[in-house]
């Protein structure tokens, strides 16, 4: 299957521990997105890359969250100090330069206890 | 700042029905609407979609109709099957790239 891969598909963590997550696109995209998920939502757009450039970011990435793509390729985003607010389902999905839709992995489903 | 609205929260329809599913936006520089299906433990994948100046597009059993002078668009689903059963959410996109913004979702059930 080569479609978007995330690892892990799941993770536990503690109050203040740091967790980072990481996604690998298609693998012709250049674009990748992050979005974050709670329960009965629809998705909410965290940020943006094209090649490795991060060309946007929500007001939703506070401080503690940052994202990289270092070589344009895979992504990580990473949450520092996690607070109980931070339990979501963090997606990743890819793209094209003018695709006609972006394509999601299946998500990593993070529990903050 | 909700600029998708989606309804119904929720809809059980029997096996054949039609399943119909409403969205209203408020930005008028959304320039592309996409429909998404998610399954529980999966990410959402592109199921259709259509661009403002089209005011309806069908793919198979599914059709998306446009109104862009009321702002609102629908995703019909003809003669609907258990396996369609899943949550479904209306999006739209700006510029020019996939960053979309998702209505709530309509968790769909269709009974047999």
């Amino acid at each position: 299957d080569t479609g978007v891969s995330q690892d892990p598909r799941h993770k536990i963590t503690k109050r203040g521990q740091n967790v980072t997550f990481r996604c690998d696109p298609i693998s012709e995209h250049n674009r990748l997105y992050w979005y974050r998920q709670t329960l009965g939502q629809g998705p909410e757009f965290l940020t943006y890359f094209q090649n490795e450039a991060q060309l946007e970011k929500s007001r939703l990435l506070s401080d503690r969250f940052s994202a990289e793509r270092p070589k344009g390729s895979f992504s990580t985003l990473e949450i520092q100090r996690t607070e109980q607010g931070d339990s979501a389902m963090y997606l990743c999905a890819s793209s094209l330069v003018g695709g006609v839709g972006a394509f999601f992995g299946q998500g990593t489903r993070l529990t903050v206890v | 700042q909700q600029q998708v609205k989606q309804s119904p929260q929720s809809l059980i329809v029997q096996k054949g029905g039609i399943s119909i599913i409403n969205c209203a936006y408020e930005n008028t520089a959304f320039d592309y609407f996409p429909w998404y299906q998610q399954f529980p433990g999966k990410g959402p994948a592109l199921l259709i979609a259509i661009r403002p100046d089209v005011s309806e597009k069908k793919e198979g059993r599914f059709t998306i109709s446009f109104n862009k002078s009321a702002k609102q668009f629908s995703l019909h689903i003809m003669d609907s099957q258990p396996g369609d059963s899943a949550t479904y959410f209306c999006a739209a996109r700006t510029g020019g790239y996939q960053k979309v913004t998702f209505g709530t979702g309509t968790k769909l059930q269709v009974i047999p």
